[in-house]
Order: structure tokens, then C-alpha cells, then sequence
């Protein structure tokens, strides 16, 4: 079975804090991905990956960046914590698919609070 | 621009009561288009994929189907943990890109 872990479920920080969400996969996936959800938005790319050290924007990288050290690792970083990055964070893995699109498996989730 | 509705937002049924949940989509080319289930609190948990029109995936209670515009899952005889928000995405046809387009989701609610 896939397996997509996150380091934490909950996390409340204060407005002006540097976050670290971490993210590991256990299937070998070059690709992987970071989404929030938003009530009404649904579910929006940040940024993804498709190898060690390689990032791409995605539709709302703004006040985040990413770190892939390791295959199995994605961290997302907010740099300053505000009120309106306020969500549900999702990671998700996948394998690198040319031809048919590969399925992403996700993780559990991590609900940040900004105070 | 591509983009996936999903539709109703919302359904009520009773447990029993079979229905189907719409995705219908405008992408440039379709590789594939995913449905999931997720529960409140958690990340979606991956359900069927289906690649191209005419297509059907069967587990359980629910069946998938694909045509060249819209998506249905179906569920026969939902029971009430069949209750949950089900979300459509497609992978367009985007060179270099490997990112999925979501719907907004339906959340299904089964009374027993």
C-alpha cells in the first residue's frame, strides 16, 4: 500500500513565524505535491516536484517555498506565517507517468492555524 | 481554461436510495480523470481512475463511467458510510506539467 505521511495533523502558529510542514512517501514516487484546501476553493496546487532538489510553481506559490532533498521528502515552508494561509494542507504523491496520468495518493493532512 | 464542475454540491439520500454524482469537464486533452472520497479531516483516499471514453470502473457500491465531456459515479444501495465529500479531478494535456484540476465536490450524506 502507498503510504503518504505528514509530520504533524494540527499545528497553530503566530503571524510572523516560519513554518515547516514535512511530508514522506514510502513508495519510491518521483513526483510529489503540495495542495491547501479552502471551504469554496477547493483544492489548489502550491508547488510540486518531479525530482531531488527539481521544484515547479504551481497555481498559488505565493509566500511559500518547497525543499526535496531526498526522494521520500517534500517540505513546504511558509517563510512568514499570516492569518490567510490559514487551511488544510495536503501532500500528495505520484509516480512520473509521460503517457497516462499517474494516480496521486495523499496524505492525511495537516490543519494550520495562523494567529 | 480548464476546468471541472461538479454537481450537486450537496445530496441527501436514504440508505438504499441509488443515485449518481456528475463531473463534467473542458480540457484541452484528457490523460486521465481521478475520483476520490474524502472524510471530514481527512486527505482524499483515491477511488478510480478512468483514461478514456466508454470506460467503467467497478468497486463496491459505486461505478465510475467516462464519456468525452462528463464523469458519473454512481452508488447502488449506499449504505451510511457511503457518506462523504467525492471529488473529480482531471490531468490535462499539458507538456511538462503533471498537475490535476479538481472539481469542487459533492458531499454525500446517507441516512439510515
Amino acid at each position: 500500500d502507498v503510504k503518504v505521511t505528514q509530520s504533524s495533523r494540527y499545528l497553530v502558529k503566530r503571524t510572523g513565524e516560519k513554518v515547516f510542514l514535512e511530508c514522506v512517501q514510502d513508495m519510491d514516487h518521483e513526483n510529489m505535491f503540495w495542495y491547501r484546501q479552502d471551504p469554496g476553493l477547493g483544492l489548489r496546487l502550491i508547488y510540486f516536484s518531479y525530482d531531488v532538489k527539481m521544484k515547479e510553481k504551481g497555481d498559488i506559490p505565493e509566500g511559500y517555498s518547497v525543499s526535496r532533498e531526498k526522494k521520500e521528502r517534500f517540505s513546504l515552508i511558509l517563510e512568514s506565517a499570516s492569518t490567510n494561509q490559514t487551511s488544510m494542507y495536503l501532500c500528495a504523491s505520484s509516480l512520473l507517468s509521460l503517457g497516462q496520468a499517474a494516480t496521486q495518493y495523499f496524505g492525511p493532512g495537516t490543519r494550520l492555524l495562523v494567529l | 481554461e480548464d476546468q471541472v464542475t461538479q454537481s450537486p454540491e450537496a445530496l441527501r439520500l436514504q440508505e438504499g436510495e441509488s443515485s449518481s454524482l456528475n463531473c463534467s469537464y473542458t480540457v484541452s486533452g484528457l490523460r486521465g480523470l481521478f475520483w476520490y472520497r474524502q472524510d471530514p479531516g481527512k486527505g482524499p483516499e483515491f477511488l478510480f481512475t478512468l483514461y478514456s471514453a466508454g470506460e467503467e470502473k467497478e468497486k463496491e457500491r459505486l461505478k465510475a463511467t467516462l464519456t468525452k465531456k462528463e464523469s458519473f459515479l454512481h452508488i447502488t444501495a449506499p449504505k451510511p458510510e457511503d457518506s462523504a465529500t467525492y471529488l473529480c479531478a482531471v490531468r490535462p494535456i499539458i507538456q511538462g506539467a503533471q498537475k490535476l484540476v479538481f472539481g469542487q465536490g459533492t458531499r454525500l450524506t446517507i441516512n439510515p
